[in-house]
């Protein structure tokens, strides 16, 4: 059984730009949460989406979204981009919402310049 | 929000020595997980606790799930070089409906 994967592993971009990073679920997983980990701040929740609604959000601005699509994959963008947005992106998928039990992708490692 | 503190942050042993570290929450949690991190990975499943006072092992892991639900421990026992990593705890169920981590504990295992 195919882990999650999540394409692109590594991203250098420049401020002000956009992104958008794709995550592709364990085969059955219906649940995709995004975090962004940080070396100061450690792993921080994004959102999490099931059936294509989000279902939680964390503390993050508004340049930060996402969405799932009806064969569970999902997107995530980040507008506008600043130099803080430097971090790994983790995405993980779950067979239901909210009940913890992640499986993680390697992530995509974002560069801002 | 809620928030966990996990401890030690980082520990130096020498292989074959036997590892403890520990998360504490002011909160109270429903799951309670132990993940570890690879250099250039994402964080891999180790452990998943779902009852209070609950004991599992996963070969030389052994986690419990504190019996106030506020915090959870993980022992590694005759640990070796491969053990080298971040491990973090992760607590669910809780107010916020997503996982909470903590900030991870760096092992380095000298052989």
């Amino acid at each position: 059984k195919a882990g999650v994967t999540q394409t692109p592993r590594y991203l250098i971009k420049t401020r002000g730009q956009q992104v958008t990073l794709s995550c592709s679920p364990i085969s059955g997983h219906r649940s995709v949460s995004w975090y962004q980990q940080t070396p100061g701040q450690g792993l921080q929740f994004l959102f999490e989406y099931f059936s294509e609604t989000q279902r939680n959000k964390g503390n993050f601005p508004g340049r930060f979204s996402g969405r799932q699509f009806s064969n569970s994959r999902s997107e995530m963008n980040v507008s506008t981009l600043e130099l803080g947005d430097s971090a790994l992106y983790l995405c993980a998928s779950s067979l239901d919402w909210g009940v913890g039990k992640l499986f993680f992708g390697s992530g995509t490692q974002l560069s801002v310049l | 929000g809620q928030q966990l503190n996990q401890s030690p942050q980082s520990m130096f042993i020498q292989e074959g020595e036997d590892v403890s570290m520990n998360c504490t929450s002011s909160s109270i949690f429903n799951t309670w997980l132990w993940y570890k991190q690879e250099p250039g990975e994402g964080p891999v499943l180790l452990i998943a606790l779902y009852k209070a006072g609950e004991l599992t092992s996963n070969g030389r892991l052994t986690a419990q799930f504190g019996i106030t639900r506020k915090d959870s421990f993980l022992n590694i026992s005759a640990s070796i070089p491969s053990d080298v990593g971040i491990y973090f705890c992760a607590g669910g169920g809780g107010s916020q409906g997503n996982l909470i981590f903590g900030k991870g504990t760096k092992l380095s295992v000298k052989p």
